[in-house]
């Protein structure tokens, strides 16, 4: 069972433009949401992470929204770069003492110049 | 950044060998985790750890065994390796804070001929 599902799975956009990736999850007690990016051959990198009593967060050109009633949140990359070709992945954690975190399946963003 | 290495980076074997492989960490991180990584799967918990000696499974646990004897150091192993273990494997850690993400090592790409 797939508790964060996590689209699109593949997304290529110009240089400038604004991808979008968006996740959604299944169970309230996830109390954390932190957005990873993974370039080719390293380990996945925090890059933002929210938690549900607040609506947006920003850092830099990435922006998270996120939607508690919906059970939603979603990843924004303003004036995108060629840089930001990587894989994005969402994921929940929550519930007290749970420290293993759900992942989506990830989101390979590709950025033509 | 926290400090993680996986050793070996990449490793090529036969099946039906036995393999071991290594996740090291400075931060004194009380959580350690792996993962495999397979296109079209995202991050897969394989095994995790929540303090020395004690460990758990994950999702696709089958065919592995870990060991944490120290804080710093977490093996995976693949007792009779098979082709279907064929993966990038990455080590995680976390000190458990509320707000605190997962750091993750480089990963180690290891292929079962």
């Amino acid at each position: 069972q797939q508790q964060v599902k996590q689209s699109p799975q593949s997304l290529i956009v110009q240089k400038g433009g604004i991808p979008i990736i968006n996740c959604a999850y299944e169970n309230t007690a996830f109390d954390y949401f932190p957005w990873y990016q993974q370039f080719p051959g390293k380990g996945p990198a925090l890059l933002i992470a929210i938690r549900p009593d607040v609506s947006e967060k920003k850092e830099g050109r990435f922006t998270i929204s996120f939607n508690k009633s919906a059970k939603q949140f979603s990843l924004h990359i303003m004036d995108s770069q060629p840089g930001d070709s990587a894989t994005y992945f969402c994921a929940a954690r929550g519930g007290r003492g749970s420290y293993i975190p759900t992942f989506g399946r990830g989101t390979s963003l590709i950025v033509h110049p | 950044d926290a400090g993680i290495t996986q050793s070996p980076r990449h490793k090529v074997t036969e099946t039906g060998t036995p393999v071991t492989l290594r996740c090291h960490q400075t931060e004194n991180h009380r959580y350690m985790y792996w993962y495999r990584q397979d296109p079209g799967h995202g991050l897969r918990l394989i095994h995790y750890s929540y303090g020395v000696k004690d460990t758990d499974k994950g999702e696709v646990s089958d065919g592995y065994s870990v060991s944490r004897s120290k804080t710093e150091d977490f093996l995976l192993t693949l007792e009779s390796a098979t082709s279907s273990q064929t993966s990038v494997y990455f080590c995680a850690s976390t000190s458990g804070g509320s707000n605190q993400p997962q750091h993750f090592g480089d990963g180690t790409r290891l292929s079962i001929l």
